[in-house]
Formats: C-alpha cells, structure tokens, sequence
C-alpha cells in the first residue's frame, strides 16, 4: 500500500458542485501540503498544516478550503468548483525532523466541465 | 518574477550524453535544494537535495549550488532514454517547511 494514499484519483464533476479530495498518510509525518499542477506551470502550493491546529495558505488558496481532521488526514475542498480548477492535485507529507524532503501520493485528476 | 525558475524545454540530448539542467531562486534566505523527477501521469519522486555551496553526486547525478549567484543544477551523465522525464527543481525558504517548485524542465533523451 501506498505511504500517501489519495482518494479520489480521477474526478469529472460539473461546474458549481462540491467536491472534496481526501489524502491520508501512515507515515508518521507532521506535515502536509495540497500542490496543484498545471502543464508548464509546475506544482504550486494551496495550502499546508505543520500540525492538526496549524492551517496556512499557500500560493493560490483562492477558492480552496482544507481540514486537517487528524495528523495522518488532510482534506482539501472545492466549495464551489469552476473550469479553471480543472488540474492535477498531489497531496504530501514532510517530517520537521527530515531533509526537508516531501513525499507525493499518486495524484487526484480532476476536471470540472 | 517567480520564486524560482527553470527553463521549460524541452532539453534534448543524445542517449550517453551530459544532460544539465539549471535552476535559480529569488530568496537569498533560501536554505535547501532539491530536485524530484516526475514521469508522464505519476508523482514526483526526489532525486537529490543540497544545503551547501558546491558539488554533491550520486551515482549519474550531480547537484550544483551556488548560493552567491542564486542557482541550482542537475548534471546526469551518460543519459539514458529511462532519464527522459519532467525536472523539478524546489527551494525551501528558510525554516518555513514551505517547498515551492519551478515550472519543470522536460528532458528527451
């Protein structure tokens, strides 16, 4: 099994619905991010949380709310999705006491018509 | 300008060729390097970090860091066509814990 496991992997929804995208970790790590990828844009950071009370905004957190219901989840919601939002999500973890290192799960693919 | 940049590609080089792939960063508090590998569809997989100026190598590959000149480089030696992916080069700020990425370079060897 995956160390970081993201559920769903692929998504099609419609534009103005909901929709949450759920990543859990069994790594034992205290932090975790939300990227979001775009073709030639590379991964950019929505948000991240260092611990279960600690919640930041990244880059493009326009749009975007998360939860962090436990150390090993973090969850990342779409209040109201819009065309625009069509991307690849990646969900990763990182250790304060690491190289820094951020370990990926496979990826959620959605798209919003 | 961007926080951290690459050149988007795609870098062609010949099977068993030196391939180098450059990166540079706007944050002078800018404390640690890395470079992930992605393939077509799949997640990042890291290949190498840095934290000091100057040369680190692993097997084929060779971080580069000149912290004065801002900049970062991946040298892979003797390319082979299993290195043909998408290169990420990423910067962490300080002690934020923050990765931020470039666009990625894609490699065709």
């Amino acid at each position: 099994d995956a160390d970081v496991t993201q559920t769903p992997r692929n998504r099609i929804t419609k534009t103005g619905k909901r929709i949450m995208l759920e990543c859990s970790q069994t790594k034992g790590h205290d932090r975790m991010y939300w990227y979001r990828q775009d073709p030639g844009l590379g991964l950019r950071l929505i948000y991240y949380s260092f611990d279960v009370k600690d919640i930041n905004k990244g880059e493009i957190s326009d749009g975007y709310s998360v939860s962090r219901q436990a150390q090993a989840k973090f969850s990342l919601s779409l209040e109201s999705a819009i065309p625009n939002q069509t991307a690849l999500y990646f969900c990763a973890t990182g250790s304060q006491l690491g190289t820094g290192e951020l370990f990926f799960g496979e990826g959620s693919r959605l798209t919003v018509l | 300008q961007k926080e951290v940049e690459q050149n988007s590609g795609p870098l062609s080089v010949p099977e068993g060729a030196i391939a180098s792939l450059n990166c540079t960063y706007s944050d002078r508090g800018s404390q640690s390097f890395f470079w992930y590998r992605q393939y077509s569809g799949k997640s990042p997989e890291l290949i190498m970090f840095i934290y000091s100026n100057g040369d680190k190598e692993d097997g084929r590959f060779t971080a580069q860091l000149n912290k004065a000149s801002q900049y970062v480089s991946l040298l892979i030696r003797d390319s082979q066509p299993s290195d043909s992916a998408t290169y990420l080069c990423a910067v962490r700020a300080g002690n934020t814990g923050k990765l931020i990425f470039g666009q990625g370079t894609t490699l065709q060897v």
